[in-house]
This record gives C-alpha cells, structure tokens and sequence, in this order.
C-alpha cells in the first residue's frame, strides 16, 4: 500500500496568518503530468469534503485561499489567511492505485 | 448535487455481519461513476474500505478483501456493503462516497456508527 504520511500532526495559526500542511507518499503518486492526490477537510461530526484534486484543482465553490502544490511524493496544502471557520482536520489522499489511502490527518487550530 | 445517506444498524455483534446501504439522490447510480465506503474509527483517520463501479466491477482494500462484499441495486438507485466476522475493530463510522473516476471522494453521505460489541 501507499503510506501517506502528513505533517504537523497539529498546528496553531493566528487568524489572517498562513497555514501549511505536508503530505509525503511513500511513493510517487504523479504520472505522465498528473498528480493523484486530493485534500479534504473534515470538521467535527461531519463527512470530509473535498478541497483540492490533481494536487491543485479546486473544487467549485472552496475558497481561494486554499490552493494545493507539489508533485511526485511531496504536496503541500496552503490556506493563505485562515479564517475562524477553517479549523478542522485536514487529511490528503492519493488515489494513484488502490486501494485509495489517506493521511493520518492534521489538525488546524486558533493561535 | 447528488446525495448519499446511509442506514443500517448500529448494533452488530461480534462474529456477525454489518449490513449497511447508501440511498442515492438527486442523481443515478447508473452514471458512470464509482461508489465507496469509507471508515473511520472513533477519533481515527479515514480507512477506504472498497468501491463498485455502475458495471459491477469492485475493487477491494485487501485488508479486509476476504470479509468485504459491495453490491447495486440499479432498480433501487443504491449501493450495500457487507462486513462479515466483525470484531470491536470494526467499530467506525462508515461513509458512502462517490468515487470520480476511482479517484477522488466529492460526495460523501453523513456517515453512521457502527458499534460491534454483544
């Protein structure tokens, strides 16, 4: 299986401050210009939803303060200006092969 | 948009099956897409557990291939997923998803939670 492993576990920002969020795949998840990764944020008692597919497309109606880069083993999740309403867990998932596996999740709080 | 909710019982007991299904609406289930389940034990990261294709055709985590089964029902626009000799390891709360081109999850149901426990 693809280990996706994410850093920090956790993280505190100060509101309008930026955020950023590793993930590293055990190994490439990128083929003939394509990155297979995507990003999710899951907030309490809710179902993940998805931010960000092929590392950096976002997905109608997110925000453009998150935006996705990276390719081959490493990516990286950047929320420009955190907001109040963005402190949840965020996990990365690869989607290369399956089966489909996702990082352990970050956690993003209120500095 | 489409929409997935999930039902079933939250009560197994261990050595039995979890039997959970995923309704669909607002679109057809015989739309070219991949449909799947994904786990998530209480305060855990997020497990896939297999995937269906509107074919028929699965794909399986091998880690629980040999216990997993994932069926449609084109008639009834909804999908099921069977977990047979459950421990207290498969407690989790289980999410149907739609899986774009067996890749990324941008439909997910509510998700419900399933306890293994007698």
């Amino acid at each position: 299986d693809f280990v996706m492993t994410q850093s920090p576990d956790s993280l505190a920002v100060t509101l309008g401050e930026r955020a950023t969020i590793n993930c590293k795949s055990s190994q490439s998840v990128s083929s003939s210009n394509k990155n297979y990764l995507a990003w999710y944020q899951q907030k309490p008692g809710q179902p993940p939803s998805l931010l960000i597919y092929w590392a950096s497309t976002r997905e109608s109606g997110v925000p453009d303060r998150f935006s996705g880069s990276g390719s081959g083993t490493e990516f990286t999740l950047t929320i420009s200006s955190l907001q109040a309403e963005d402190v949840a867990v965020y996990f990365c998932q690869q989607y290369y092969t399956t089966p489909h596996t996702f990082g352990q999740g970050t956690k993003v709080e209120i500095k | 948009q489409v929409q997935l909710q999930e039902s079933g019982p939250g009560l197994v007991k261990p050595s039995g099956t979890l039997s959970l299904t995923c309704a669909v609406s607002g679109g057809s289930i015989s739309s070219n897409n991949w449909w799947s389940w994904v786990r998530q034990p209480p305060g855990e990261g997020l497990e896939w557990i297999g995937e269906i294709y509107d074919s028929g055709s699965t794909n399986y985590n091998p880690s629980l291939k040999s216990r997993v089964t994932i069926s449609m029902d084109k008639s009834k626009n909804q999908f099921s997923l069977n977990l047979s000799s459950v421990t207290a390891a498969d407690t989790a709360v289980y999410f149907c998803a739609r899986d774009v081109l067996s890749g990324w999850f941008d439909s997910w149901g509510q998700g419900t939670l399933v306890t293994v426990s007698s």
